[in-house]
């Protein structure tokens, strides 16, 4: 079966702290997506990556920076949480269907 | 920037009812997928649309392309409570592989 697992299925931060957000697929997929989902907004694209050390900034990259050292792993990071960042963040991995990972739920205080 | 438009955005149905979601573009996309996503999770595949006109079933959902691969419909006949959730709808770009989210439609089917 196919698996995206998310490091995390819960978090809470402090305003400032550096975070960490970990995924990793085992379909040896080339595209690995991080998306963040609020009411009403729908999933909105991050970043996305398509090969190992590559990465494209997606709708609302401001914030955040990525991570693709591996070709299983794709890293999200908060380089001085806010509050405005909090929401439920999304992995996704695909070659032409995407498959998600459970998601984290991040709150930060 | 291709975006997606759903609609409705929400909508509270009886069991045994029918229900059609809808998401529109102005782009044209390679493909065109359907995801449901319940509380807590991630979304799910449920179909993927490749060709203009397409219409593919899934038991009692019914997925169409349009013509001109910038809009699909989602036909649910016979709602059931197991239908509840969020339904999304998802542009494949093509060249770059990326995809694009519509907003959601948020199904409730009351028992």
């Amino acid at each position: 079966d196919v698996k995206v697992t998310q490091s995390s299925r819960y978090l809470v931060k402090r305003t400032g702290e550096k975070v960490f957000l970990e995924c990793v697929q085992d379909m040896d997929h080339e595209n690995m997506f991080w998306y963040r989902q609020d009411p009403g907004l729908g999933l909105r694209l991050i970043y996305f990556s398509y090969d190992v050390k590559m990465k494209e900034k997606g709708d609302i990259p401001e914030g955040y920076s990525v991570s693709r050292e591996k070709k299983e792993r794709f890293s999200l990071i908060l380089e001085s949480a806010s509050t405005n960042q909090t929401s439920m963040y999304l992995c996704a991995s695909s070659r032409r269907k995407a498959f998600f990972g459970q998601g984290t739920r991040l709150t930060v205080v | 920037t291709q975006l997606l438009e759903q609609s409705p955005q929400f909508l509270s149905i009886q069991e045994g009812e029918n229900l059609t979601v809808y998401c529109n573009s102005s782009s044209v996309f390679s493909s065109l997928q359907w995801y449901r996503q319940e509380p807590g999770e991630g979304p799910v595949l449920l179909v993927t649309v490749v060709t203009g006109g397409e219409v593919k079933k899934l038991k009692r959902l019914t997925f169409q392309f349009g013509d001109a691969r910038k809009d699909s419909s989602l036909h649910i006949t016979a709602a059931q409570p197991g239908d509840t959730g969020l339904y999304l709808c998802a542009g494949d770009g093509g060249a770059t592989n990326k995809l694009i989210f519509g907003t959601g439609t948020l199904l409730a089917v009351q028992p």
